[in-house]
Order: structure tokens, then C-alpha cells, then sequence
């Protein structure tokens, strides 16, 4: 079955320490997102990528980076630079346009102790 | 950009017929969602409007009226296992990468 793969589910975060979140499709989806979601609150685009070797910044990039390698995978790294990394991330990727909504991966729990 | 506007909780009683409401401001409308999120877990995607009118998916349905800014879900028989967040989300038009912009959610308690 087709889907996406996030890893880990939840992640430690020691302060000034960057770490990196997994997100693997297999349905063949050219564009690809990165959402961060805080308790009570909806989603907040953090980056995301069209196609192979682009990827843009969204309304919060700050503290984060990408890179997309191959059409299947989309890794965020949360950098040091994030003051505030705990949150629910989410991984999304979708059809092309006018084909339906997004598909979400499990999400990453991260927490800065 | 976007501004989306949903109530923030709604309580209704197994059974029964709900309606959540979603405005939205936009610079470049192409497209609303709603999706379901139960507590702990992802989102869901349950339905896409881009024309006006009602889309009808079995116990879910959505409207939209493009020049109000204005969508609604409609579930019909709820089951206690509709508690949850709905998120009402709007793509943009401005670019061809599909990104959407998504409400704060509405959290639906159904009781007995």
C-alpha cells in the first residue's frame, strides 16, 4: 500500500542540538510539506517542495532546513537556531492539483529536554 | 495570504446532525479541505471543494460559496467515533505547489 513513513515517532532534543526527521513516500507524489503543529492549534507551513533539487521556505522556516535528493524523500532538520522546537511535525505530500487533499504521514513528537 | 476562521469546539449528541463553519480571507483561492484529526494522530483528508456547491461523501458533506469566503461540513448520524478536530485548510494560487494554509481546528465532542 502506498503512504508515507515518518521516523522517529518521538524524538529528544538536548538543547543546541540539531536533529533530523525522516519522511518517505511511495506515491509517486512530486510535491512534498512540512507542517508544525502546537497543542490546540491547526498547521504551520514550515517548507516545502515542488520537485527534485527545489524546495521553498514557508511561514515559519526559521531554525529549520531541507533537502530533497529524490523524488521520494524530504527530511527536515531542526537546527539549533529553532528556539522553540517542541511540537508535532508533520509530513504531508499531495497529487497534483485538482486530484485531492493531502496525504499525512504519522508525525515526529519532538521534545527539547 | 490567508486567514481562516473556524469555532474553536462544538458539542452534539450521537445521532444528531452537525454543521461546522469555516470563512476565509484569501489573495488566491484554488481549492478548500477539510480534514479530521482524532487526538495523538495525523490528519485525515475528508473532502475538497474548488467549485461552488455540495459534495456529498456518504455521512459527509461539504459546501462552499467562493464569493461568501464561506464553507461548511455537514455529518450527518454522528458516531462516537466523529469526536475529533476538523481543520478547514485553503490552497493557494499562487504558485503550482499546492501548499495550503490551514484554520486552528474545530474540536467536535459527540455524546450519547
Amino acid at each position: 500500500d502506498g503512504g508515507i513513513t515518518q521516523s522517529p515517532k518521538y524524538l529528544f532534543r538536548k538543547e543546541g542540538q540539531n536533529v533530523t526527521l525522516s519522511c518517505e513516500q511511495n506515491l509517486n507524489h512530486d510535491a512534498m510539506y512540512w507542517y508544525r503543529q502546537d497543542p490546540g492549534q491547526g498547521l504551520r507551513l514550515i517548507y516545502y517542495s515542488q520537485i527534485v533539487n527545489d524546495f521553498q521556505k514557508g511561514d515559519i522556516a526559521e531554525g529549520y532546513s531541507v533537502s530533497r535528493e529524490k523524488k521520494e524523500s524530504f527530511p527536515l532538520t531542526v537546527t539549533s537556531a529553532q528556539k522553540n522546537p517542541t511540537a508535532f511535525y508533520l509530513c504531508a505530500s499531495s497529487p497534483p492539483q485538482g486530484l485531492g487533499g493531502y496525504t499525512f504521514g504519522s508525525g515526529t513528537r519532538l521534545t527539547v529536554v | 495570504g490567508q486567514n481562516i476562521d473556524q469555532p474553536t469546539e462544538m458539542t452534539a449528541t450521537e445521532g444528531a446532525i452537525v454543521q461546522i463553519n469555516c470563512t476565509y480571507q484569501t489573495s488566491g483561492f484554488n481549492g478548500l479541505f477539510w480534514y479530521q484529526q482524532h487526538a495523538g494522530e495525523a490528519p485525515t483528508f475528508l473532502s475538497y471543494n474548488v467549485l461552488d456547491g455540495l459534495e456529498e461523501k456518504g455521512r459527509f458533506s461539504s459546501f462552499l460559496s467562493r464569493s461568501k469566503g464561506y464553507s461548511y461540513l455537514l455529518l450527518k448520524e454522528l458516531q462516537m467515533k466523529d469526536s475529533a478536530s476538523y481543520l478547514c485548510a485553503v490552497r493557494d494560487r499562487s504558485t503550482n505547489a499546492g501548499k495550503s494554509t490551514f484554520g486552528d481546528g474545530t474540536t467536535l465532542t459527540v455524546k450519547p
